[in-house]
C-alpha cells in the first residue's frame, strides 16, 4: 500500500540536543512538507520541497532544518536553536494534480 | 495571506447540519477541505477549483465563490463521526503546491 509513513511517534529531546523526525513516502510524489502543530492551533509550514535536492523555508523555519537526497525522503532535523520545539510534526506529500496527504506525525516532547 | 475560518467552533446534535467558511483577501486557484480527528493527521476531502463549481460526497459538500474568494463546506444530517477540526488550505496560483492552512473550526457532533 502506498502512503506517507513518520517516524518514531513520539521523541523526547534533552536540552541542547538536535534529533531529526523522518518522513518517506512511496507514492511518487515530486513534493514533499514539513508542518508544526500546536495544541488546538492550525498548520503552520516549516519547510517544503518540490523537487531533489532543492527546498524552500516556510513560514516558521527558524530552528529547523532539512534535506532532499531522494525523492522519498524529506527528515526534518529539530536542531537545539528551536528553543521551544515541543508540537505535533506532520510530514506530507502531494504532485501538481493530487492533494497533500499527510503522514501520522511525531509528537515532540522536551525532557 | 492565511484564510480565515469561520465559525470558530460549533456544537451540534447528530442530524442537525452545519456550514463552515473559509475566506481569503487574495485570489484563489483553490481550495482544500481537510479534517482532522483529535491527535491524528489531517484528512483530505475534497478539492475546489476556481470556477465556483460544488462538489460533495455523501453528506458533505463545498461550494466555490470565486467573486467573494470564499469557499463553504456544508455537512448535512450530521453523524457522530462528523467530530473534528476541520481545516482549508488555499493556493493562489495554479502550479504552486504550497498550501496556506486556516485556522480550523472544531465541530463537536453530540448524542
Amino acid at each position: 500500500d502506498g502512503g506517507i509513513t513518520q517516524s518514531p511517534k513520539y521523541l523526547f529531546r534533552k536540552e541542547g540536543q538536535n534529533v531529526t523526525l523522518s518522513c518517506e513516502q512511496n507514492l511518487n510524489h515530486d513534493a514533499m512538507y514539513w508542518y508544526r502543530q500546536d495544541p488546538g492551533q492550525g498548520l503552520r509550514l516549516i519547510y517544503y520541497s518540490q523537487i531533489v535536492n532543492d527546498f524552500q523555508k516556510g513560514d516558521i523555519a527558524e530552528g529547523y532544518s532539512v534535506s532532499r537526497e531522494k525523492k522519498e525522503s524529506f527528515p526534518l532535523t529539530v536542531t537545539s536553536a528551536q528553543k521551544n520545539p515541543t508540537a505535533f510534526y506532520l510530514c506530507a506529500s502531494s504532485t501538481e494534480i493530487q492533494p497533500q496527504h499527510f503522514g501520522d506525525g511525531t509528537r515532540l516532547s522536551i525532557l | 495571506q492565511q484564510p480565515v475560518q469561520s465559525p470558530q467552533a460549533v456544537i451540534l446534535r447528530e442530524g442537525e447540519d452545519a456550514v463552515i467558511n473559509c475566506s481569503s483577501s487574495k485570489a484563489l486557484y483553490s481550495v482544500h477541505w481537510y479534517r482532522q480527528k483529535h491527535g491524528e493527521a489531517p484528512v483530505f476531502l475534497m478539492i475546489l477549483l476556481k470556477g465556483g463549481e460544488q462538489k460533495g460526497h455523501d453528506k458533505i459538500s463545498a461550494s466555490f465563490n470565486e467573486k467573494k474568494q470564499q469557499s463553504s463546506l456544508y455537512l448535512t444530517a450530521s453523524q457522530l463521526s462528523y467530530s473534528g477540526t476541520y481545516f482549508c488550505g488555499t493556493r493562489q496560483i495554479q502550479g504552486a503546491q504550497k498550501l496556506v492552512f486556516g485556522q480550523g473550526t472544531r465541530l463537536t457532533i453530540n448524542p
